[in-house]
């Protein structure tokens, strides 16, 4: 079974207008982190925000914020304000386990974003 | 501060030759990590260091790949007798261990084997 699970390949929005990227996950366990990164066609990964799995409010980086539904397990990124810059691949991913020992990130397929004037 | 970065950022080779990436993370970062990512897909884990122990590989690493970190610092991952199969990109991250681990990417080597 897919850990993270990106339902939307691609997404259309027009400048300065809000998105909302989808992201699904599965995972047993208590403590976990859940992550977006924004990938443009260089090729790097630019983290984005984080959110864990015990924080009781919604994680909040600028004009992101992560739309956090624990018991549908969704994490949702929401981007106000779009701009054409905001145009790239992204991705969200999860750490199972919060502590300790060395924590891989899970990814999704990824959405690729369209920011159109 | 400086980022996480790679060379060569681009790397091609024909089947059969040997191939090392160098990964040099952010200055501090404790923790390392290798990624692959092939077209349409996300980063796929693929080994893990904590200063200079690799203390994880994942079961995608066969044993054709290596990497060490040896003194804790850069690190190299290196591909002998390449195959088509591993073009890719092959991304480095970098961490402080603490709660919240925030993994840190550098800009990647994309690999094209002919």
């Amino acid at each position: 079974a897919q850990k993270i699970t990106q339902t939307q390949p691609g997404m259309f929005v027009q400048e300065k207008e809000a998105v909302t990227l989808d992201c699904t996950y599965d995972t047993s366990d208590q403590s976990y982190g859940l992550f977006w990164y924004k990938q443009p066609s260089s090729g790097e990964m630019i983290f984005l925000i984080y959110q864990g799995s015990y924080d009781e409010q919604n994680a909040t980086e600028g004009r992101y914020s992560l739309n956090f539904q624990k018991a549908r397990k969704s994490a949702n990124l929401v981007i106000s304000a779009s701009q054409l810059g905001d145009s790239a691949m992204y991705f969200c991913a999860m750490r199972e386990g919060l502590t300790g020992g060395g924590n891989k990130l899970t990814f999704g397929t990824g959405t690729q974003l369209k920011v159109e004037l | 501060d400086t980022g996480v970065s790679q060379n060569p950022r681009h790397k091609i080779t024909k089947r059969g030759q040997n191939v090392t990436f160098r990964c040099d993370p952010i200055s501090e970062h404790n923790r390392l990590y290798w990624y692959r990512q092939t077209l349409g897909q996300g980063p796929e884990f693929l080994t893990y260091f904590q200063n200079e122990a690799q203390l994880e590989k994942s079961r995608l690493l066969s044993d054709r790949f290596s990497a060490e970190r040896p003194k804790g610092s850069f690190s190299t991952l290196e591909i002998q007798r390449t195959e088509q199969g591993d073009s890719a990109m092959y991304l480095c991250a970098s961490s402080l261990s603490r709660n919240q681990e925030t993994q840190y990417f550098g800009p990647g080597t994309r690999l094209l084997v002919l």
